[in-house]
């Protein structure tokens, strides 16, 4: 059973840079056939995709966090990562990863979700 | 401002059939397929349907979906208890960088 498990710190400060990482268990992130994406939910609102990243290192932002995000993968580890620079108080939210595909657009497997906070 | 359009709430009695919309354009729903998810409260979204109208393994046939032109709809029959939740739809947008995902804004389903 593929499971995704995202980590890192839970508290940020504002104009710094938010890092997580998300373990792939029970299956490659290799697989030609998926991507592998970030999407977060600020608290009470609804979701939104960050970007998503394919093994051989493509990668896909949301026009409006483009020049803030970077996604890497290594598929040593069989992770992969997000960095959000220059936060504010706006960045709070669960952050999620999850596998996508052609037919699962925003996922089919889902990480459980980490919030972050953004808070001097 | 969500590129696709959702109502905000819905609501249904136990054993009631209700549907909850989602409306686009022809760069999103109306060149792509449409996915459904469900979302309880404290959890990660679950896919409920995916290729418009497929139900992954699992997922109870009282989920069904429908898409025609630049809208879809999510439709639930035989409504329970336990199907209170947020509901969100989402499809590939075929943009200028390529194709991003965009969601619905969330329907709050409320079971009366």
């Amino acid at each position: 059973q593929l499971q995704l498990q995202e980590s890192g710190p839970g508290l940020v400060k504002p104009s710094e840079t938010l890092s997580l990482t998300c373990t792939v268990s029970g299956g490659s992130i290799s697989s030609s056939s998926y991507y592998w994406g970030w999407i977060r939910q600020p608290p009470g609102k609804g979701l939104e995709w960050i970007g998503s990243i394919y093994y051989s290192g493509s990668t896909y932002y949301n026009p409006s966090l483009k020049s803030r995000v970077t996604i890497s993968v290594d598929t040593s580890k069989n992770q992969f990562s997000l960095k959000l620079s220059s936060v504010t108080a706006a960045d709070t939210a669960v952050y999620y990863c999850a596998r996508q595909s052609r037919i699962a657009v925003a996922g089919d497997y889902w990480g459980q979700g980490t919030l972050v906070t953004v808070s001097s | 401002q969500s590129v696709l359009t959702q109502p905000p709430s819905a609501s249904g009695t136990p054993g009631q059939r209700v549907t909850i919309s989602c409306s686009g354009s022809s760069s999103n729903i109306g060149s792509n397929t449409v996915n459904w998810y469900q979302q309880l409260p404290g959890t990660a979204p679950k896919l409920l349907i995916y290729s418009n109208n497929q139900r992954p393994s699992g997922v109870p046939d009282r989920f069904s979906g429908s898409k025609s032109g630049t809208s879809a709809s999510l439709a639930i029959s035989g409504l329970q208890s336990e199907d209170e939740a947020d509901y969100y739809c989402a499809a590939w947008d075929d943009s200028l960088n390529g194709r991003d995902v965009v969601f619905g804004g969330g329907t709050k389903l409320t079971v009366l």
